[in-house]
């Protein structure tokens, strides 16, 4: 049983280029979220999804976007990536509101 | 909006202490509150998830209590090793909006043999 797998695990990607993280989880959860975490400032949403074909903004969602095709996968766009969005990206997903959250290993993101 | 705040934000003991690591969250309308660990630069783990109307929850050396009502909670860790040394994550679910999880900033456990 897998989890939740992300990739990549690390990217270095220039001011203005694009990029798409991968999201995969094989526990038939349907609600899945993405978070960033910067240092000293606790992780943050940006995205989240309660089942495919649905998905909403979090806190942090300007710069990104994406789509839930499938239960599986919950991939996020970056669009002309800023240095701003330098940050470690963590995938997850849950399967209730009364169960708790499995997170992917994370995407450690620079950009410069 | 849910608030959650983690004191201390850095603990150094030797190893063989008992230790407490403290939460606060400022809205007790919650489904639940889960305990994480992180080492550095790797993906979250969790230790304890405790439902709202739950008073606490074991797992080996650790013991989460939570108290809904003055929005708080802690993690009990006893014996400490240097295994431990991470950062450890308090995260609370909420009823209000999308039902989301709710981050503090972590308290970095450091325990030296």
């Amino acid at each position: 049983n897998a989890g939740v797998t992300q990739t990549p695990k690390f990217r270095i990607l220039k001011i203005g280029q694009s990029m798409t993280l991968q999201c995969t989880q094989d526990m038939n959860h349907n609600y899945m979220y993405w978070y960033r975490q910067d240092p000293g400032m606790g992780l943050k949403l940006i995205y989240y999804s309660v089942g495919a074909g649905i998905t909403d903004k979090g806190e942090v969602p300007n710069g990104y976007n994406v789509s839930r095709s499938t239960t599986e996968d919950f991939p996020l766009r970056l669009e002309l990536a800023a240095p701003s969005q330098t940050s470690v990206y963590f995938c997850a997903s849950s399967s209730g509101s009364w169960d708790g959250y499995t997170f992917g290993s994370g995407t450690r993101l620079t950009v410069v | 909006k849910q608030e959650v705040t983690q004191i201390p934000a850095a603990l150094s003991v030797p190893e063989g202490e008992n230790l407490v690591l403290n939460c606060s969250f400022t809205d007790s309308a919650i489904y639940n509150l889960q305990w994480f660990r992180q080492d550095p630069g790797k993906g979250l783990t969790s230790l304890l998830l405790i439902q709202s109307s739950q008073r606490e929850q074991t797992s080996g050396r650790l013991n989460a209590s939570l108290d809904k009502s003055s929005g708080r909670s802690t993690l009990y860790i006893a014996a400490s090793q240097p295994g431990d040394s991470a950062t450890y994550l308090c995260a609370v679910r909420d009823q209000t909006g999308a039902n989301n999880l709710f981050f503090g900033t972590g308290t970095r456990l450091t325990v030296i043999p």
